[in-house]
């Protein structure tokens, strides 16, 4: 069974610029959610899609966004490139409903670097 | 907010030591503490988690241990081994919040 995959696995940006970033959940898993850790910290959370609709958002500016699509797979967009934006962003999927997200399953990840 | 302290930063331990990780959290609506540890380069990985209505869960050589009162919850490595080096994080979650609020990570070098 193939896991979480995300795309590109390593990206490099200029200020300013605007970078998107995908994600294949689990076979089954409806949830999707995306974090940015930053070296030598826990990732923080950014998203949260569930059955195409947002469910959660983290303490991140507008310049961040995303989207889950019918086939529960799901973008992150980040417009306007900062330096601090450097990062490995993760996307995790969940068969998690309700209330609860329940076991994440984290992708390798997309590492993502600014100059 | 949220926030979830964890302690030690760093620690190092001779291959058949115990080891033990501490969080403190601060939302008493949290009801769900995972652990998950990272390789380097590599995802993080869940290796054991806890509900509120369980004060230990044991699996193998790995336990975790919850006390809501006092707001901590703690991730015991008996019989460690060098795999086992890696970052280890805690992680909370509360009802009707669908997100994981994650430690600063705690670095476990395991020496032969």
């Amino acid at each position: 069974d193939a896991g979480v995959t995300q795309s590109p696995t390593h990206l490099i940006k200029t200020r300013g610029q605007q970078v998107t970033l995908r994600c294949s959940p689990i076979s089954g898993h409806k949830s999707v959610s995306w974090y940015q850790q930053v070296l030598g910290q826990g990732p923080q959370f950014i998203f949260q899609y569930y059955e195409k609709e947002e469910r959660g958002r983290g303490n991140f500016p507008d310049r961040f966004s995303a989207r889950q699509f019918p086939n529960y797979s799901s973008e992150l967009n980040v417009n306007a490139l900062l330096l601090g934006d450097s990062a490995l962003y993760l996307c995790a999927s969940s068969a998690g409903t309700g209330m609860n997200t329940g076991e994440l399953f984290f992708g390798e990840g997309s590492r993502l670097t600014v100059l | 907010g949220e926030n979830v302290e964890q302690h030690p930063s760093t620690l190092s331990v001779q291959e058949g030591d115990s080891a033990v990780i501490k969080c403190t959290y601060s939302d008493s609506a949290s009801n769900y503490f995972p652990w998950y540890k990272q390789e380097l380069g590599k995802r993080p990985q869940l290796i054991i988690d806890i509900r509120s209505n369980v004060g230990e869960k044991k699996d193998q050589r790995i336990a975790v241990t919850l006390n809501k009162t006092a707001k901590h919850f703690s991730l015991h490595i008996t019989e460690t081994q060098p795999e086992d080096s890696a970052v280890y994080f805690c992680a909370t979650e509360s009802t009707g919040f669908q997100k994981l609020v994650f430690g600063t990570g705690t670095r476990l070098l395991v020496s032969p």
